[in-house]
């Protein structure tokens, strides 16, 4: 997947309990992004980096806050997870503003 | 709220014959892409069409473009089986550096 990974790519948490994703990158790029995909919403943006330290949100942020320490780890966690929240988490890269490249995805399921 | 809408929301062929999707937008963009998901997968950028461009072809691939009407589609020439996968437009507004994209369509093609 184009020298991006997500970790854990499934897991099942409890409502009230935090919960971490990442995404790791090897490919020095600038950007980095969250995503979630529902049926029916298709993807829609959670939050993105545009540098080390540097970050924005998305249109669903809510309840979602990221970090970037380094350029290659893109950090995502619920403070506190809620069943609203189960869904399938996609990471991506890009260099530019063009063509973002895709993480596998990370299925989470909040009980 | 969606930038992009795809039509039709599913799509279901022969092998050998031609598919079109198509994809509405609201505002002025700088380019519009087009990404296919396999089913657990994630996305994988296909093609890029800049607002000044009408029309980009890439192998079976024909995307055009038409600001006027804020509408893009795209053609898949001589279909596989292989093609089946849910297809997703992407618009990049002038206003900002992110992508919005559509709920996509499901494109089934049967051998």
């Amino acid at each position: 997947d184009a020298g991006i990974t997500q970790s854990p790519r499934h897991k099942v948490t409890e409502t009230g309990t935090p919960v971490t994703l990442r995404c790791h990158q090897t490919e020095n790029h600038r950007y980095m992004y969250w995503y979630r995909q529902d049926p029916g919403h298709g993807l829609r943006l959670i939050h993105y980096s545009y540098g080390v330290k540097d970050t924005d949100k998305g249109e669903v942020s809510d309840g979602y806050s990221v970090s970037r320490s380094k350029t290659e780890d893109f950090l995502l966690t619920l403070e506190s997870a809620t069943s609203s929240q189960t869904s399938v988490y996609f990471c991506a890269m890009s260099e530019s503003t063009d063509t973002q490249y895709f993480g596998p995805g990370t299925r989470l399921t909040v009980l | 709220s969606q930038q992009g809408e795809e039509d039709p929301q599913a799509l279901s062929i022969q092998e050998g014959e031609n598919a079109t999707m198509n994809c509405s937008y609201k505002t002025s963009i700088n380019n519009l892409q087009w990404y296919r998901q396999n089913s657990g997968r994630g996305l994988v950028h296909l093609i890029l069409i800049r607002s000044n461009e009408r029309e980009k072809h890439s192998g079976r691939l024909r995307v055009t473009l038409d600001t006027s009407k804020k509408s893009s589609s795209l053609l898949i020439t001589a279909s596989r089986a292989a093609d089946t996968a849910s297809y997703f437009c992407a618009t990049e507004e002038t206003s900002g550096s992110r992508l919005t994209f559509g709920e996509g369509t499901q494109l089934t093609v049967n051998p």
